[in-house]
């Protein structure tokens, strides 16, 4: 299985300031590599996939970067309905596994 | 508005099968641009792929747990399910039903979920 590793796993941050959460493979994963948002109680959301493509109705304020086993998921401006926990997802290879998570708190 | 959602069981036995189904709304399992996956998550946990199922019928399975698993569909009610048979303590998770979009298998609709427990 490809294991994927995140961090940090937790980062407290304000209203307002740019965030960037990585995310990295255990091998090549090209670019299928899709990021997640997860509120308390509350099933998982799309916000990009393919490593770098905006789901639609997200928030250009996020946006992902990366290829091959290195890959960053960035807030622009940190909004107060952001705080929540980000997971990565690699979708090259079966089985389908996630990062840990990073919990992003209000500082 | 494709809406999906978990029904089932919210207490299971150990050793005994747990069963969920997924009923979907605002469009057809039976599309061939989609699988339809399971996907559960441990109390304070990180995700876990459980496994998909394509509108034929073909299904592929997270290995650590295929020996357990059987995903189906029923095209007919626009659901499908998932079996998970000889539980311990720790299959105690919150299940989601989610579409995965064949091609980059990204998960862009999820059911609310469903906190499935395993205790005598």
């Amino acid at each position: 299985d490809i294991q994927m590793t995140q961090s940090p796993s937790s980062l407290s941050a304000s209203v307002g300031d740019r965030v960037t959460i990585t995310c990295r493979a255990s091998q090549s994963i090209s670019s299928y590599l899709n990021w997640y948002q997860q509120k308390p109680g509350k099933a998982p959301k799309l916000l990009i996939y393919a490593a770098s493509s905006l789901q639609s109705g997200v928030p250009s304020r996020f946006s992902g970067s990366g290829s091959g086993t290195d890959f960053t998921l960035t807030i622009s401006s940190l909004q107060p309905e952001d705080f929540a926990t980000y997971c990565c997802q690699q979708s090259y290879s079966s089985p389908w596994t996630f990062g840990q998570g990073t919990k992003v708190e209000i500082k | 508005q494709l809406q999906l959602q978990e029904s089932g069981p919210g207490l299971v036995k150990p050793s005994e099968t747990l069963s969920l189904t997924c009923t979907v709304s605002g469009g057809s399992i039976s599309s061939s641009s989609y699988y339809w996956g399971w996907i559960r998550q441990p109390p304070g946990k990180g995700l876990e792929w459980i496994g998909s199922i394509y509108y034929s019928g073909s299904t592929y399975y997270n290995p650590s747990l295929k020996s357990r698993v059987t995903i189906s569909l029923d095209t007919s009610k626009n659901q499908f399910s998932l079996k998970l048979s000889s539980v311990t303590a720790a299959d105690t998770a919150v299940y989601y039903c989610a579409r995965d979009s064949s091609g980059y298998n990204l998960l862009d609709y999820w059911g609310q979920g469903t906190l499935v427990t395993v205790s005598s």
